[in-house]
């Protein structure tokens, strides 16, 4: 599996916006690239997901470079809810394929 | 929305004991898959399962661990033999055959305790 490099912790305040970083340099053709997030004592709960195009949905939006060799989740405005940890994951293409977990970045909120 | 359930929420066995924990997928998702996460580590890859066979596994789902879908509901992980590091949280996830690289809906997770 392509690996991937986050930051070990980053910090936000509530209510501003948040730029989470992941840099996947050997990111093949087929891999989507995939954020999950934990939040304490809870199952991994899916963020948003892309392939080569920048993506929004109402959690959260990706952006990914040009050359797909890196990618910033954007979380609009920081809740206390959302600190948790966030994994940046590749993922192959074909269906039902396995997430290789990292270590992810842990995001505190600050009131 | 709807949600993967698993039960029991904790489970505490002897070493040596067989354990079942079980997980009801979202009803028409087809893809199954076990993770697994120790205390302060990363979550973990088990097996995923597809059309009642397992389609992937990792090195960790040696010959301790089976997987089955005993009917059209439920999906279940076996362990036939608790060791000690067995012990960890365990994550059932399930997800729709989709086009567009599908996402994983998670369970709360099983704890399971291996004294």
């Amino acid at each position: 599996d392509a690996k991937t490099t986050q930051p070990n912790s980053m910090e936000s305040n509530e209510e501003e916006p948040v730029h989470l970083p992941c840099n996947h340099s050997t990111i093949s053709g087929t891999d989507y690239i995939h954020w999950y997030r934990q939040l304490p004592s809870q199952g991994p709960e899916y963020v948003i997901h892309g392939l080569t195009s920048n993506v929004n949905n109402r959690m959260a939006s990706l952006a990914i470079a040009e050359d797909r060799k890196s990618s910033t989740l954007i979380l609009h405005r920081a809740t206390l809810r959302d600190a948790a940890v966030y994994y940046c994951i590749l993922r192959r293409g074909t269906s039902g394929s396995r997430l290789t977990f990292g270590e992810g970045t842990q995001l505190t909120v600050n009131p | 929305e709807p949600e993967v359930t698993q039960t029991p929420s904790h489970q505490v066995t002897q070493m040596g004991q067989e354990v079942i924990l079980r997980c009801v997928p979202i009803s028409n998702h087809l893809y199954f898959y076990w993770y697994r996460q120790i205390l302060g580590q990363k979550v973990e890859f088990l097996v995923s399962f597809y059309n009642n066979e397992i389609s992937e596994k990792s090195e960790i789902f040696d010959d301790q661990f089976s997987v089955e879908r005993p009917d059209g509901s439920n999906f279940t992980l076996k362990i036939r033999s608790t060791k000690l590091e067995d012990s960890a949280m365990y994550f059932c996830a399930s997800s729709e055959l989709t086009a567009t690289n599908e996402k994983l809906f998670f369970g709360s997770g099983t704890q399971l305790s291996v004294l």
